[in-house]
């Protein structure tokens, strides 16, 4: 089946330091993906849209500024979240739609993200 | 985007039947309705697609009625794994890029115990 992978799982920076989130779709080509945030105990909150070779869209509230999505190729979106600060810590999930049927999104395991 | 309601929370005995339902009222022609399962500290789990009357897969049920403007899970026999939350979520296959972005509501927590 399809496969989404997101990697670092767990990053721990400091306060000020920029981390870099990397979402790659292994076995399918992916012209867009999304990016949620959540926090605990929360419903996953749709942060951006990324479009293979095109800027990525922001949801509303969300800085694009402070979250730069880039979506270099068709396998991989990153997404870097620049001048952490501790309330980014969060839980970061990628996906993507497989295109193995309608709305059928494949998840990334998730980055969970702590700044101190 | 069509806006899904379910119930916060539920609780079951193992080896129950459980059933969740999703409000999703304002749902268009096009939309399907697909539900998704989340482990804590996992993302999202696909768990099954429907756009109308029922579908049946290795996990679940998924009963739609003929107004479509709700949907039911249905888990055969819960066990302790199951333990999770749940999110039915609504949207066009049709449409693509920024268009296709699909929300999540607050989801469905099941408590699954002995």
């Amino acid at each position: 089946g399809a496969v989404v992978s997101q990697h670092p799982s767990r990053v721990i920076c400091k306060s000020g330091t920029s981390v870099k989130i990397e979402c790659r779709s292994l076995d399918f080509q992916a012209t867009t993906m999304f990016w949620y945030r959540q926090f605990p105990k929360k419903s996953l909150m749709l942060m951006a849209t990324s479009n293979e070779g095109s800027k990525a869209t922001y949801e509303q509230g969300v800085e694009k500024d402070k979250f730069l999505i880039n979506h270099a190729s068709l396998t991989l979106s990153t997404l870097t979240v620049t001048s952490a600060h501790p309330e980014d810590s969060s839980f970061y999930i990628c996906s993507a739609r497989s295109g193995s049927g309608a709305n059928v999104l494949t998840f990334g395991a998730g980055s969970r993200l702590t700044v101190l | 985007l069509a806006k899904t309601t379910q119930p916060i929370s539920m609780d079951s005995y193992e080896g129950q039947e459980v059933n969740i339902t999703c409000s999703h009222n304002n749902i268009a022609t096009n939309d399907y309705i697909t539900w998704y399962q989340q482990f804590p500290s996992q993302g999202p789990r696909f768990i099954i697609q429907g756009y109308k009357t029922k579908v049946t897969n290795e996990v679940a049920s998924l009963f739609i009625p003929a107004d479509r403007k709700s949907s039911t899970l249905s888990l055969p026999r819960v066990s302790l794994s199951d333990t999770a939350v749940y999110y039915c979520l609504v949207g066009d296959e049709r449409k693509t890029g920024t268009a296709s972005k699909l929300t999540f509501g607050t989801g469905t927590r099941l408590q699954v115990t002995l």
